[in-house]
């Protein structure tokens, strides 16, 4: 079955700091790997999708990065801002079809102004 | 403007009274499905459905039932709630292959 763990689980940063957010999953045979973010009381914002077979993607001062092999991705978050703060969610798609998406618990951050 | 949307946004029950959480999204997507959030526990797939009358389940199936008769509608059924039902539920469509997968706002339930 396969497992998701996201680390830290809760970060806190000053403002203007380059951060990374780490998740690593058990069972390597996975399709996709997303990166969400989840605002208090609010439902989850898609950042970033990287398919299993790309090294990483890309969007605004987002990176995610993703080693099957290893079983691991990151998101490098650069230059945070207070509005950054939320947590961030990574899941993967595994199973046949893709049909099962496994999360981990999250990392909470705080940027500091 | 492509979305998921629930309803309703927040339930309190009693225990052993059958309720339905609505999900609809209007985007065609062929694929769907129900998590809860629980502290500590994060999100659980409940069921997920790849096409009209075509369900599975997740990994927390236990305690409920969906129905897919429609593209669009994926309403999830609490047929007798209980207390360990108390929870943050969150709907989700995408279509199939490799694409983001785009959540609705969530339903929070409390069980009495």
């Amino acid at each position: 079955k396969q497992e998701v763990t996201q680390i830290p689980a809760a970060l806190s940063v000053p403002e203007g700091e380059n951060l990374v957010l780490n998740c690593s999953f058990t069972d390597s045979a996975i399709y996709n790997l997303q990166w969400f973010r989840q605002d208090p009381g609010k439902g989850l914002t898609s950042l970033l999708l990287i398919q299993s077979s790309q090294r990483e993607q890309t969007s605004g001062r987002l990176n995610a990065s993703l080693d099957k092999s290893s079983g691991r991705s990151t998101l490098y978050i650069a230059a945070s801002q207070p509005g950054d703060s939320a947590t961030y969610l990574c899941a993967v798609y595994s199973g046949a079809g893709s049909y099962q998406l496994t999360f981990g618990k999250g990392t909470k951050l705080s940027v500091i102004p | 403007e492509a979305q998921v949307t629930q309803n309703p946004r927040y339930l309190i029950t009693v225990t052993g009274k059958k309720l339905t959480v609505t999900c609809s999204q209007n985007m065609n997507h062929e694929y769907m499905s129900w998590y809860r959030q629980d502290p500590g526990l994060g999100l659980r797939q409940i069921y997920y459905s790849m096409n009209v009358e075509v369900t599975d389940k997740g990994d927390v199936p236990e305690g409920y039932k969906v129905s897919r008769k429609e593209k669009r509608n994926f309403p999830l059924i609490l047929e007798s709630p209980s207390p360990n039902q108390t929870s943050l539920y969150f709907c989700a469509s995408r279509t199939g292959g490799v694409n983001i997968q785009y959540f609705g706002a969530g339903t929070r339930l409390s069980v009495l």
